[in-house]
């Protein structure tokens, strides 16, 4: 019940496109839902993030969508540019146990 | 950046020597963490801290221990270092935001090879 399930392990998409990476969890007590994005070399920097009581939250070329019946929820990248190219990590959170359970993490790569 | 260094940033030991890693933070946050980054592993949770002497284990603490003494270091220790150690290193402290959430935010790593 604590695991977050991120799919795909890789993705590959062409300069200009929508990047989507999706993650599922089954803990219903989660209550806080970001997404990292991490270059080669650094740690994980906090890129957007998302609480289940709206479906919807965009910052940027970044949407995160969420659908609480379905326990998913999925970042997408518009426009992607070669800039994007990293890996990506989704993670839920339960404020009782102070602890992020992490996804596996997805390597996005942009083709120019 | 969250004022958040590591040191060492990067370490070569030998098989069954201690090594010390050091998490040191500028804003006085009261949650720290310690993970693991392996190739096909994502992240994974060593040990976290809820405050000075407040510690608890993660999902792969075996062989770990960690220390906190005051709010701005945590230190994780391997005791008796071994191969299966050698990995990279993160740091990581929580800010509260308004309403609850758990947003971290890394250090810069350490990169760790014990042979």
């Amino acid at each position: 019940q604590q695991q977050v399930k991120q799919s795909p392990q890789s993705l590959i998409v062409q300069k200009g496109g929508i990047s989507i990476i999706n993650c599922a969890y089954e803990n219903t007590a989660f209550d806080y839902f970001p997404w990292y994005q991490q270059f080669p070399g650094k740690g994980p920097a906090l890129l957007i993030a998302i609480r289940p009581d709206v479906s919807e939250k965009k910052e940027g070329r970044f949407t995160i969508s969420f659908n609480k019946s379905a326990k998913q929820f999925s970042l997408h990248i518009m426009d992607s540019q070669p800039g994007d190219s990293a890996t990506y990590f989704c993670a839920a959170f339960r404020d009782s146990n102070y602890q992020l359970i992490w996804g596996a993490g997805t390597k996005l790569i942009i083709k120019p | 950046d969250a004022g958040i260094t590591q040191s060492p940033r990067h370490k070569v030991t030998e098989t069954g020597t201690p090594v010390t890693l050091r998490c040191h933070q500028t804003e006085n946050h009261r949650y720290m963490y310690w993970y693991r980054q392996d190739p096909g592993h994502g992240l994974r949770l060593i040990h976290y801290s809820y405050g000075v002497k407040d510690t608890d284990k993660g999902e792969v603490s075996d062989g770990y221990s960690v220390s906190r003494s005051k709010t701005e270091d945590f230190l994780l220790t391997l005791e008796s270092a071994t191969s299966s150690q050698t990995s990279v290193y993160f740091c990581a402290i929580r800010k509260l935001a308004s309403g609850g959430g758990g947003e971290q935010y890394f250090g810069p790593g350490t990169r760790l090879t014990v042979t």
